[in-house]
């Protein structure tokens, strides 16, 4: 069983401050993806990685793909309250039809 | 944009009783897929299906059942509903288990 380690698992940070989120697992994955959760909602995809060492970018949010593909990290700069959520890493092997395997989450607080 | 629809959003039943979450897509995909959240324990997945007349057990699929008639829809069945059901549900599509998309959610307690 493939598993994604999300840390930390709660955030409560001051407007205007960065920081970083991981996703960590012992497994290779094909592709991984991070999702954005509101309450009442269900996960909305932000970004999809596929090559080790992949940076991507998504206005103030910055993702990036561990060389060896088992690891990735989300970065935001000067957090806003906007940025409130629950962040998911999901990462998926093989052609995905098996669906995602998904970390247990951030719980992100921006504070005005 | 109606995307994935699920019904219904919330629903209260007693222990021992039966109903059926549905979930359609119009977006043509091929993949579809049912998830459960819990609070602190991620997304797991309960029954998948690559396609119409295809499904597969997920990580938990003890006590529910699908079906996949029609590319469009994707109902989860709960028969004799137990307290460990009590969860928040998602349904999801994908094509060709790429980007998936899900639904708002529906929420279950059983009593």
């Amino acid at each position: 069983t493939q598993l994604l380690e999300q840390s930390p698992q709660f955030l409560s940070i001051q407007e205007g401050e960065n920081l970083t989120v991981y996703c960590n697992s012992s497994s290779v994955f094909s592709s991984l993806q991070w999702y954005r959760q509101e309450p009442g909602e269900g996960p909305v995809l932000l970004v999809t990685v596929v090559t080790g060492g992949e940076v991507k970018k998504l206005k103030r949010l910055t993702f990036q793909f561990g060389d060896a593909r088992k690891d990735s990290s989300l970065h935001i700069t000067a957090a806003q309250p906007g940025d409130t959520g629950l962040y998911l890493c999901a990462g998926t092997s093989g052609g995905g039809a098996d669906g995602l395997t998904f970390g247990k989450g951030t719980h992100l607080i921006i504070q005005p | 944009n109606a995307g994935v629809t699920q019904t219904p959003k919330f629903r209260i039943l007693k222990i021992g009783q039966s109903m059926t979450l549905q979930c359609a897509q119009d977006m043509n995909h091929n993949y579809m897929y049912w998830y459960r959240q819990d609070p602190g324990m991620g997304l797991k997945l309960i029954y998948y299906s690559v396609g119409a007349g295809i499904t597969d057990k997920g990580e938990v699929p003890n006590g529910y059942n699908v079906s996949r008639s029609t590319t469009e829809d994707f109902p989860l069945r709960l028969e004799l509903a137990a307290p460990s059901q009590t969860s928040v549900y998602f349904c999801a599509s994908s094509y060709g288990g790429n980007t998936i998309y899900f639904g708002e959610g529906s929420w279950l307690t059983v009593v």
